[in-house]
C-alpha cells in the first residue's frame, strides 16, 4: 500500500499563534513531499515542495517565513503556520511521492482542517 | 505542466457507466496521466494512472488515444458513494515537480 497520514486532522487556534501540521508516509519512503491548500468549493493549490534534507521550494505568492516547512526524514514533513490569522483558515493537504517504480505516483494525506479565530 | 480541461459537472444514476473525458492538448512525451477522486473534507484518493492505450484496475478503466491529447476515465456501474470530485492531472511524475490540480469534475450520482 501507500498510506499518508496527517496530524492533527483538525485544529482551532487563536489569531497570532503558531500551528504545526505533520505529514507522514507510513509504509514507504518519500524524498519529496508536497503541501497544498484548499478553500471551500475550490481546487487544491500547491503551496510548496518539501525535499528531504534540503530547503523547501515555495510557489509564487506563498510566504516562506509564514509557512515553515521541515522535511527532516524520509517519512516526515511538517508545515508550521506561524502567527496564524483568520485568512489562513483552510484545508491543508500533504502528499508524498512514492519512488521506486517506473512511474512515480503522489499519494495524499487525509487533510488538516485549520480554523483560526 | 500540461493544462487539463474537464467538464465542471456530470450527473448520473446508480448502476450506469460514467465516462469523464479530460483534454490535455499540450501533454509532453514524459508526462503520465493520473486521476484522483476527492470527497468533501478528505484528501484526494488515487484512482488510476496511465501513459497510453488502456489501463484497468479494480475500480476504473483509463482510455488514452494514440495522440494522448485526451483521456477518459470510465467508472462501471456507479453507486451513490461515487459522488465526488474527479481530477485529471498530467505531469512528469518522474521529475520533482508536483501535480497541478485543475477544477475537476463534480459527479453527482442519483438513486
Amino acid at each position: 500500500g501507500a498510506v499518508v497520514s496527517q496530524h492533527p486532522s483538525w485544529v482551532i487556534c487563536k489569531s497570532g499563534t503558531s500551528v504545526k501540521i505533520e505529514c507522514r508516509s507510513l509504509d514507504f519512503q518519500a524524498t519529496t513531499m508536497f503541501w497544498y491548500r484548499q478553500f471551500p468549493k475550490q481546487s487544491l493549490m500547491l503551496m510548496a515542495t518539501s525535499n528531504e534534507g534540503s530547503k523547501a521550494t515555495y510557489e509564487q505568492g506563498v510566504e516562506k517565513d509564514k509557512f515553515l516547512i521541515n522535511h527532516a526524514s524520509l517519512t516526515l514533513s511538517t508545515l508550521t503556520v506561524t502567527s496564524a490569522h483568520p485568512e489562513d483558515s483552510s484545508f491543508y493537504i500533504c502528499s508524498a511521492r512514492k519512488t521506486g517504480t517506473r512511474q512515480e505516483t503522489q499519494y495524499f494525506g487525509p487533510g488538516t482542517r485549520l480554523l483560526v479565530l | 505542466l500540461a493544462k487539463t480541461t474537464q467538464p465542471i459537472s456530470m450527473d448520473s444514476y446508480e448502476g450506469q457507466e460514467v465516462n469523464i473525458t479530460c483534454s490535455h492538448n499540450n501533454i509532453a512525451t514524459n508526462d503520465y496521466i493520473t486521476w484522483y477522486q476527492q470527497f468533501p473534507s478528505q484528501g484526494p484518493r488515487f484512482i488510476i494512472q496511465g501513459y497510453k492505450t488502456k489501463v484497468t484496475n479494480e475500480v476504473a478503466s483509463l482510455f488514452i488515444p494514440a495522440d494522448r491529447k485526451s483521456s477518459t476515465l470510465s467508472l462501471p456501474r456507479v453507486s451513490l458513494s461515487d459522488t465526488a470530485v474527479y481530477y485529471c492531472l498530467v505531469g512528469d511524475t518522474g521529475g520533482r515537480r508536483a501535480l497541478t490540480f485543475g477544477s475537476g469534475t463534480r459527479l453527482q450520482v442519483q438513486p
